[in-house]
């Protein structure tokens, strides 16, 4: 069965720190996979995607940037972070039929 | 680009009404139409979805309604229970973005 893990769970982080989330697909090879914003209870943006390792495509600016080390590894990072970027992450893979499974999520506050 | 309204954004019935949730989108190349569901403190689970050749489809008590015309979805949940309380999102995709709703908020009272 496959399984998706995102860390850290939760982060504190100060404006103007670095960032990085991250996320593990096992048991799927060659995932197509997404990282979404989601404001606390809001709806859900689209940030970047990648269909293969080593290629990411970025859906919107945000002084954000997103990385594929490896097939089952999926990497979400800033040098400096702002208030706008409080919220939820969430990373997600596409199953052969579309629907997207989504790992537990990262939550974090900008202070 | 694309954008999706989703309505209500909250709804509170007793246990054992239906409910009805209502997308509309703007993009007529948008051709799969996902829904999904955010329990408190669960993860965003898929719930049922509908491409753009299709009218309805419907899986045990979800039946999903869509017109192309009117570029509108509608969710009916019917007999609902307290376990389907969660806020619930439409989305519509064309490629690799998926666009999604507010979400609406489902309160079943028991």
């Amino acid at each position: 069965a496959q399984t998706i893990h995102q860390w850290p769970v939760a982060e504190i982080k100060a404006v103007g720190s670095p960032l990085s989330l991250g996320c593990t697909i096992k048991g799927k090879s060659s995932p197509n996979l997404y990282w979404y914003w989601q404001a606390t209870g809001g709806t859900l943006q689209q940030l970047f995607y990648s269909i293969t390792v080593g290629q990411v495509e970025s859906v919107v600016q945000l002084n954000l940037s997103a990385s594929r080390p490896k097939d089952d590894q999926f990497i979400l990072s800033t040098e400096k972070l702002l208030l706008s970027h409080s919220g939820f992450y969430l990373c997600a893979w596409t199953g052969d039929t579309g629907q997207l499974y989504f790992g537990e999520g990262s939550k974090l506050t900008v202070l | 680009g694309e954008q999706v309204e989703q309505l209500p954004s909250s709804l509170i019935v007793q246990e054992g009404a239906s409910v009805l949730i209502n997308c509309s989108y703007t993009d007529s190349a948008s051709v799969y139409f996902p829904w999904y569901k955010q329990e408190p403190g669960k993860r965003l689970q898929f719930i049922i979805d509908i491409r753009s050749n299709m009218e309805r489809k419907q899986t045990q008590r979800l039946t999903l309604l869509f017109d192309k015309k009117t570029k509108h979805l509608s969710l009916h949940i019917t007999a609902t229970q307290p376990g389907d309380s969660a806020i619930y999102f439409c989305s519509a995709s064309s490629n690799y973005q998926l666009i999604w709703g507010s979400g609406t908020k489902l309160i079943i009272k028991p």
